[in-house]
């Protein structure tokens, strides 16, 4: 298993560019999320999905967009990035069995570093 | 809401003696909670975590944590700090299942030879 993978590694765009960071998972895993980092502010949950056709907010989700359209894949665009959305950009994925108090692990991705000039 | 507060956002140890990452949580319900570690421009690593079964959790690499619920507390121990340990530490609390992870803002554990 590969686990989750994300694409690209690095990332510079320019103030107004458009891009998707891609993220892949082959784990038959339901849950899917992103999270970007920032420094001094631990990580901050973006957008998640429970499967296939269903996403929803998180804690920061203004000037993302996610689609789900297969259980593997989960995409995060940004349709005209600012400077402030520079960060390191994290992609999850677990078996989405858990309810409270439950178990589910989370597996991360490598992360996608992205620049905003 | 659910919060994270990691009372320490640097701590240096000497290698061979004990390390201490504080944490304290905020949540309505009963929760899930992890400790993940990032070495340096690496990925995110679980080190252990806590879903209402023993309140004493072992992790990987030497590295425990206690669940007080009356302290509201999470801390993560190990008895003798390593080089290698030498990374940043996130403590996290989950209200559902978890998923929809909130971290703290981390912590630096530096380890001097």
């Amino acid at each position: 298993n590969a686990g989750v993978t994300q694409t690209p590694k690095f990332q510079v765009l320019k103030t107004g560019q458009s891009m998707t960071l891609q993220c892949a998972q082959d784990m038959n895993h339901e849950y899917m999320s992103w999270y970007r980092q920032d420094p001094g502010m631990g990580l901050r949950l973006i957008h998640y999905s429970v499967g296939a056709g269903i996403t929803d907010q998180g804690e920061v989700p203004n000037g993302y967009n996610v689609s789900r359209s297969t259980t593997e894949d989960f995409p995060l665009r940004l349709l005209s990035a600012a400077p402030s959305q520079t960060s390191v950009y994290f992609c999850a994925s677990s078996y989405g069995s858990g309810g409270a108090g439950g178990t589910d692990t989370q597996y991360f991705g490598p992360g996608t570093r992205l620049t905003v000039l | 809401a659910q919060s994270v507060t990691q009372l320490d956002s640097h701590v240096s140890v000497s290698e061979g003696t004990p390390v201490l990452l504080r944490c304290n949580y905020s949540s309505s319900y009963s929760p899930s909670l992890f400790w993940y570690v990032q070495h340096p421009n690496k990925g995110l690593q679980l080190l252990l975590k806590y879903t209402s079964a023993a309140t004493l959790v072992k992790g990987i690499n030497g590295f425990e944590a206690e669940f007080k619920k009356s302290e509201t507390s999470f801390h993560l121990t190990k008895p003798s700090a390593h080089m290698s340990d030498a990374a940043e530490y996130f403590c996290v609390v989950s209200e559902w299942g978890g998923n929809k992870l909130v971290f703290g803002a981390g912590t630096i554990l530096r380890v001097k030879s």
